[in-house]
């Protein structure tokens, strides 16, 4: 059992779609983290929540949107999203998000954008 | 630019041949080097978290090491289950320091054979 749950674990969506992935913690961390995983590229970090403020990361297109109504809780919300887009998401958190504090992840969400 | 190099891509033991995987680094004010295990269609498990060179972790059948500029981790007469993508990552400050961002190799496919 992991302390990272993601719902769901997979998830086919159409171009003009909206979808959410959600993700809970319970760890009692206070950071938190939406990561996405293409086919042959390493992890790259979408987004950062720390005590539920968010650090925004200029590189993400505006098609993914996330939100994170408390510590243990965290969503990224999907619309008009590309072929490309398809990968695994990863959600994750640490107790705080200063550097060097371990990250534990979910089980990730496989997002299929048909 | 902070980097993290993985070698081999792939690699593939007898059940029983001990081996070792290397990840190299480059990163400025290291905070920590990370090891994860990922298994087909999962997250990233958490293995260990090297803070200063000559620093030794061990776990079962694994054991990571860490130098200046590079990280091994080394199998010791490994089994099928040890069969896995095992990824390396450190981290960066970014934000003005206050927020954690892993930098990750591209991981060493293992398969190891009964």
């Amino acid at each position: 059992e992991t302390g990272v749950t993601q719902t769901p674990r997979h998830l086919v969506m159409g171009m003009t779609n909206k979808k959410s992935l959600k993700c809970e913690q319970h760890l009692g961390h206070n950071a938190m983290y939406w990561y996405k995983q293409s086919a042959k590229k390493p992890l790259e970090l979408m987004f950062v929540y720390s005590l539920e403020e968010r650090v925004e990361n200029n590189s993400v297109p505006s098609r993914f949107s996330p939100e994170c109504p408390n510590s243990s809780h965290l969503f990224l919300h999907l619309h008009t999203l590309q072929p490309e887009d398809s990968a695994l998401y990863l959600c994750a958190s640490s107790q705080d998000s200063g550097a060097g504090n371990t990250i534990y992840f979910g089980e990730g969400s496989w997002l299929t954008v048909v | 630019e902070d980097q993290v190099t993985q070698s081999p891509e792939a690699l593939r033991l007898q059940e029983g041949e001990s081996s070792s995987l290397n990840c190299s680094y480059t990163v400025s004010g290291l905070r920590g080097l990370f090891w994860y295990r990922q298994d087909p269609g999962k997250g990233p498990e958490f293995l260990f978290t090297l803070y200063s060179a000559g620093e030794e972790k061990e776990k079962e059948r694994l054991k990571a090491t860490l130098t200046k500029k590079e990280s091994f981790l080394h199998i010791t007469a490994p089994k099928p289950e040890d069969s896995a993508t095992y990824l390396c990552a450190v981290p960066r400050s970014i934000y003005g320091g206050a927020t954690n961002k892993l930098i990750f190799g591209t991981g060493t496919l293992l398969a190891v054979q009964p």
